[in-house]
């Protein structure tokens, strides 16, 4: 069956450094793949967009990558702040008679430390 | 631009009660779906639609029933609450499907009793 994984646990870093998510997946072929945050309270919010053909998309201090052979995508936050502690979310869409439907994986936490 | 709206914030319910959670966007956006959100378990579709007049079940549909008479609006009915469906729901439209960034609803906390 089609599965999305993310880590559960949290991931704890120090404000300043990279932190790095990831999101794999098995039994799937998308063709975009979406990753969004989501704060204590309210709904999730987009970030980025990356399909298939491109290997890798930045925006501002966020960095995604997309690696259709090992079926993963590295979602980095560069030079993090605590203001960037929330969960973020993967989405891969998934063909379903003719529509593309998004696909959300669990979300890991982030907590950035002062 | 409002964007995605969802009424009420919270709800409470007794068991075998019916109710109806309201979403509207005002972005002209054709894709429309509706999540619960449970501990643990990520966000969960429960139906979608693709276009006024056309929907479709999502991963957990049972307990639920949508229309979309209009572009804008997407509402939710519980038929029957039962307290298995205590849960955040999120309300979210997009241009077009997983291909566009989707824009989620402040959600509504239900909580069946």
């Amino acid at each position: 069956s089609q599965k999305i994984e993310q880590n559960s646990e949290a991931l704890n870093i120090q404000e300043g450094k990279t932190a790095t998510l990831t999101c794999n997946y098995t039994n799937y072929s998308p063709a975009y793949l979406q990753w969004y945050r989501q704060d204590p309270g309210r709904g999730p919010v987009f970030l980025l967009l990356i399909r298939e053909n491109e290997k890798e998309k930045r925006k501002e201090r966020l960095k995604v990558t997309f690696d259709t052979t090992l079926k993963q995508s590295l979602f980095h936050i560069t030079a993090s702040q605590p203001a960037d502690s929330a969960t973020y979310l993967c989405a891969l869409d998934r063909r379903d008679r003719g529509s593309y439907i998004p696909t959300f994986g669990r979300g890991t936490s982030l907590i950035v430390h002062p | 631009n409002a964007g995605v709206t969802q009424t009420p914030k919270f709800q409470v319910l007794k068991t075998g009660q019916s109710m109806t959670l309201q979403c509207a966007q005002d972005m002209n956006h054709e894709y429309m779906s509706w999540y619960r959100q449970d501990p643990g378990m990520g966000l969960r579709l429960i139906h979608y639609s693709v276009g006024a007049g056309i929907t479709d079940q999502g991963e957990v549909p049972n307990g639920y029933n949508v229309s979309r008479s209009t572009t804008e609006d997407f509402p939710l009915r519980l038929l029957s609450a039962a307290p298995s469906q205590t849960s955040v729901y999120f309300c979210a439209s997009s241009y077009s499907g997983g291909t566009y960034e989707q824009y989620f609803g402040p959600g509504t906390r239900l909580t069946v009793t």
